[in-house]
């Protein structure tokens, strides 16, 4: 089944090492896109690729970066995580914002990231 | 952005229709209404969306009133693996993309 793939769905760090979160998807999407949802709280929006055009939610921390090397593939970086970056990262995709007629996002199962 | 606004939690019957509602009283008019859900320790699932007309899909049903200041999502028949957050949210849409802004979302709780 065609769908998007998030690796690993735990990841431990510790304060300020560098960590590396993937996401895949089958589904050929356009669109990727991550977001951070901390505990008990909604998810928010960090950024997004469309294609190879990276766009950066306005608040959005420097710490965070993110790479997509190919459709298929899209990785979130965190250069120095601190305590409160701990949180569920969520990868979703969709297929091109352009058509009309609304644009469903398919959603990862998520990593969930401890920091220690 | 227009924003939504949902009660904070619900409970229905198993088996009862399961109505939840919302608020998006700042709706511009070509946003669209987005309702996913997310179920404990997964990533939010698409259930239905719609501009202006109901809609219905195998999951539920959408109704939006006529000025589109609000829209209730319908589960017609609630089961105890519909538990979950709602989030209904109006799409934001500009040149750089399809943005879903999640709001606060209504924890439904169904029970037997």
């Amino acid at each position: 089944d065609a769908m998007v793939i998030q690796n690993p769905r735990y990841q431990v760090t510790q304060f300020g090492k560098p960590v590396t979160l993937s996401c895949s998807q089958t589904l050929n999407h356009n669109v990727m896109y991550w977001y951070q949802q901390k505990s008990s709280q909604a998810p928010k929006l960090l950024f997004h690729y469309y294609d190879k055009d990276f766009n950066n939610e306005a608040d959005t921390p420097d710490n965070f970066q993110s790479r997509r090397p190919n459709t298929s593939f899209c990785f979130l970086d965190i250069r120095s995580p601190g305590l409160g970056d701990a949180a569920m990262y969520l990868c979703a995709t969709s297929r091109d914002w352009r058509l009309a007629g609304g644009d469903t996002q398919y959603f990862g199962p998520g990593t969930r990231l401890t920091v220690l | 952005d227009a924003k939504t606004t949902q009660p904070p939690s619900m409970d229905c019957a198993e088996g009862r229709a399961a109505n939840l509602p919302c608020n998006h009283s700042t709706i511009s008019g070509n946003e669209y209404v987005y309702w996913y859900r997310q179920i404990h320790s997964q990533g939010p699932q698409y259930i239905i969306h719609g501009l202006k007309n109901n809609e219905t899909n195998e999951m539920a049903s959408l109704i939006i009133t006529e000025d589109r200041k609000s829209s209730t999502l319908i589960l017609p028949h609630a089961t105890l693996r519909d538990t979950a957050v709602y989030y209904c949210i109006v799409r934001r849409n500009n040149n750089a993309g399809n943005m879903l802004t999640f709001g606060g979302g209504t924890r439904l709780m169904v029970k037997p």
